[in-house]
């Protein structure tokens, strides 16, 4: 079975920094998705990035990147130039074509002004 | 939220009784799923439909019954609620091209 490790339950950045949250995920597949989803305050689960396994390049959007290593199964999430509304619970996802997201646990990020 | 809407937004219920949680989407995609968020959790799947008349069963599917009638409308019915069941209950679509679900509001249940 599938299953999704994130070890930092909290972690802290100051404003501006940069921070690194880490994931690790057991799977006998070679297709699947990745994705990191933040889930603020709010509740709402909002999509920051994914990655598709068979993509050797890793994903970026904006300040958001991932460094994907597929023989690892790791997949880490670096957040550039942190904002005060970076603060949130970050989930890592696994998912393999249309099948369900198995979640990691969460880690809650922390950002200082 | 992508056009995926979930009512109601909170509940207070006591232990047996009953509810139904809706969800609705207007993008007319088939695949849809519920997922419980416990505190301090990740989400996990109670039930998925890849289609109107077609569910099926997810990781933590006991005391939670589904439908799908139509593409649009998943509801998620409790029955006989127990404080097991307290918890945040998220509808989730999933949208191609980029294989992405997109998640509604939430709706946060409490059994007391």
């Amino acid at each position: 079975a599938q299953t999704v490790t994130q070890s930092q339950p909290e972690m802290s950045v100051q404003e501006a920094e940069t921070v690194t949250l880490s994931c690790t995920y057991d799977t006998s597949e070679s297709d699947y998705y990745l994705f990191w989803y933040k889930q603020p305050p709010s509740r709402q689960m909002i999509l920051v990035i994914r990655q598709e396994a068979y993509k050797q390049q890793n994903a970026t959007e904006n300040r958001f990147s991932v460094n994907f290593q597929k023989a690892a199964k790791s997949f880490s999430l670096k957040i550039s130039d942190s904002q005060l509304g970076d603060a949130a619970m970050y989930f890592c996802a696994y998912r393999r074509d249309t099948d369900k997201l198995i979640f990691g646990t969460g880690t809650r990020l922390q950002v200082f002004p | 939220n992508a056009g995926v809407t979930q009512t109601p937004k909170f509940r207070i219920l006591k232990i047996g009784q009953s509810m139904t949680l809706q969800c609705a989407q207007d993008m007319n995609h088939n695949y849809m799923y519920w997922y419980r968020q416990d505190p301090g959790m990740g989400l996990k799947l109670i039930y998925y439909s890849v289609g109107a008349g077609i569910t099926d069963k997810g990781e933590v599917p006991n005391g939670y019954n589904v439908s799908r009638s139509t593409t649009e409308d998943f509801p998620l019915r409790l029955e006989l609620a127990a404080p097991s069941q307290t918890s945040v209950y998220f509808c989730a679509v999933h949208m191609p091209p980029y294989n992405e679900q997109f998640f509604g509001p939430g709706t946060r249940l409490t059994v007391l």
